[in-house]
């Protein structure tokens, strides 16, 4: 079974504090991508990674790819209520053609 | 450059109807993917397209659905005899196979309320 697993699921936070989201599967991705979604709209592209270890940064957010390339983190320091949102994690499977396959999702609220 | 575009955005249908949904991709991109999400689920794989070939179709589809794009352009999806479980957010992405990493570039999605 190809499944991408995320969490936590949900994460309340006050404003200004940091906080890690977790993705993890026992695939091994081409690629993985962290995209943000608001309600009634699609997701949004944050970032992709391609290469086992690789660490991307994008103003407060960090995203690390595992070195097996079967994991990934998302930090964000500093949140800020604008960071409310869906954060979602997607990997591209190698063996079956690219498909993007999906994790559920880590709903985040930051509390002003 | 304009992005995924989907419509209708939003569909009311009586159970029983057929639904067709449209999907124009960014231009220069060869892949083209259905998703479907229900509220504070991530999307669910549908079905992938590369050019004009239908390579996945997810086992999880029933017959009722169908999706075709017969020129390697536009993609549309097609729901028969709808039922109240076909009520979901359609998504449509897509992304070139010439491009490392096959980051997939997603539109607003197309509402469904099964009534």
């Amino acid at each position: 079974t190809q499944l991408l697993e995320q969490s936590p699921q949900f994460l309340s936070i006050q404003e200004g504090e940091n906080l890690t989201v977790y993705c993890n599967s026992s695939s091994v991705f081409s690629s993985l991508q962290w995209y943000r979604q608001e309600p009634g709209e699609g997701p949004v592209l944050l970032v992709t990674v391609v290469t086992g270890g690789e660490v991307k940064k994008l103003k407060r957010l960090t995203f690390q790819f595992g070195d097996a390339r079967k994991d990934s983190s998302l930090h964000i320091t500093a949140a800020q209520p604008g960071d409310t949102g869906l954060y979602l994690c997607a990997g591209a499977l190698s063996t079956s053609y690219d498909k993007v396959i999906f994790g559920p999702g880590t709903s985040l609220s930051v509390i002003p | 450059d304009t992005g995924v575009s989907q419509n209708p955005r939003h569909k009311i249908t009586k159970r029983g109807q057929n639904v067709t949904f449209r999907c124009d991709p960014i231009s220069e991109h060869n892949r083209l993917y259905w998703y479907r999400q229900t509220l504070g689920q991530g999307p669910e794989f549908l079905t992938y397209f590369q050019n004009e070939a239908q390579l996945e179709k997810s086992r999880l589809l029933s017959d009722r659905f169908s999706a075709e794009r017969p020129k390697g352009s536009f993609s549309t999806l097609e729901i028969q005899r709808t039922e109240q479980g076909d009520s979901a957010m359609y998504l449509c992405a897509s992304s070139s196979s010439g491009v490392p990493g096959n980051t997939i570039y997603f539109g607003e999605g197309s509402w469904l309320t099964v009534v």
